[in-house]
C-alpha cells in the first residue's frame, strides 16, 4: 500500500513561532504537495515539489516556505505562524510517469495558531 | 484555467434514500474528473474517476458519477446511502497534460441521518 506519512495529526503553536510540517511517501514519487483545507474553500495548493530541491509556487504560497532535501520527503515551513494559518495542512504525493497517476494523501495536520 | 463548482455545501438524507452531489466545472481544455471521499479525521481517498471513455463511471461503496460533457456536469450518485457514508466529497478537476495538478471545489458534506 502506498503510504504518505505526516508527522502530526494536531499541533498547537503560539503566534511568531517558526512551525515545521513534516511528510514522507514510500512509494518514490516524484510529485508532492502541501494543501491547506478551510472550510467553504475545499483545497488550495500551497507548494509542490517535482524532485528533490525542486519546488514550485501553488495558488497561496504567502508566509510559507518548504524545504525537499530527500526524494521521500517534503517540509513545509512557517517562518512566523499567524493566527490566519489555523487551518487542516494536507500533503500529497503522485508519480510522475506518463498518462495519469493517483495522487495519495496523507491523514492531514490540523494546526491551531493561538 | 480551470474551475470546480460544488453549489451545495451540505446535503442531509436519510438512510436508505439516494442522494446526488452536484458538481459542475469549467475548462477550456480536456480535463480529467475525480471524486474524493473525506471521513472524519482522514485524508481523501479516491472515489471514482473519469479518464476517457464511457461517461458513467462506477467507484468504491456503490457510488458512480456522470461525465456530461455538454452540460460541463460530473455529479455523483448513490441509490441507497447507509451511515458510514456521511462524510465530505471533493469534486476535482485536473488537465490531461498535467494530470498531476488538481483543482478542487469547495466539497459537499453528506450528512446521512438513520
Amino acid at each position: 500500500d502506498v503510504k504518505v506519512t505526516q508527522s502530526s495529526r494536531y499541533l498547537v503553536k503560539r503566534t511568531g513561532e517558526k512551525v515545521f510540517l513534516e511528510c514522507v511517501q514510500d512509494m518514490d514519487h516524484e510529485n508532492m504537495f502541501w494543501y491547506r483545507q478551510d472550510p467553504g474553500l475545499g483545497l488550495r495548493l500551497i507548494y509542490f515539489s517535482y524532485d528533490v530541491k525542486m519546488k514550485e509556487k501553488g495558488d497561496i504560497p504567502e508566509g510559507y516556505s518548504v524545504s525537499r532535501e530527500k526524494k521521500e520527503r517534503f517540509s513545509l515551513i512557517l517562518e512566523s505562524a499567524s493566527t490566519n494559518q489555523t487551518s487542516m495542512y494536507l500533503c500529497a504525493s503522485v508519480s510522475a510517469g506518463l498518462g495519469y497517476n493517483e495522487q495519495f494523501f496523507g491523514p492531514g495536520t490540523r494546526l491551531t495558531v493561538l | 484555467a480551470q474551475s470546480v463548482t460544488q453549489l451545495d455545501s451540505q446535503v442531509p438524507v436519510f438512510e436508505e434514500a439516494p442522494v446526488e452531489l452536484r458538481c459542475n466545472y469549467s475548462s477550456s481544455v480536456s480535463v480529467y474528473l475525480f471524486w474524493y471521499v473525506q471521513y472524519p479525521n482522514q485524508g481523501l481517498q479516491l472515489l471514482l474517476k473519469y479518464l476517457s471513455g464511457s461517461t458513467l463511471v462506477k467507484g468504491i461503496n456503490g457510488f458512480e458519477a456522470e461525465f456530461n460533457k455538454s452540460q460541463t456536469s460530473f455529479h455523483l450518485r448513490k441509490p441507497s446511502v447507509h451511515i458510514s457514508d456521511t462524510a465530505e466529497y471533493f469534486c476535482a478537476v485536473s488537465r490531461m497534460d498535467s494530470s498531476y495538478k488538481l483543482i478542487f471545489g469547495s466539497g459537499t458534506r453528506l450528512l446521512v441521518r438513520p
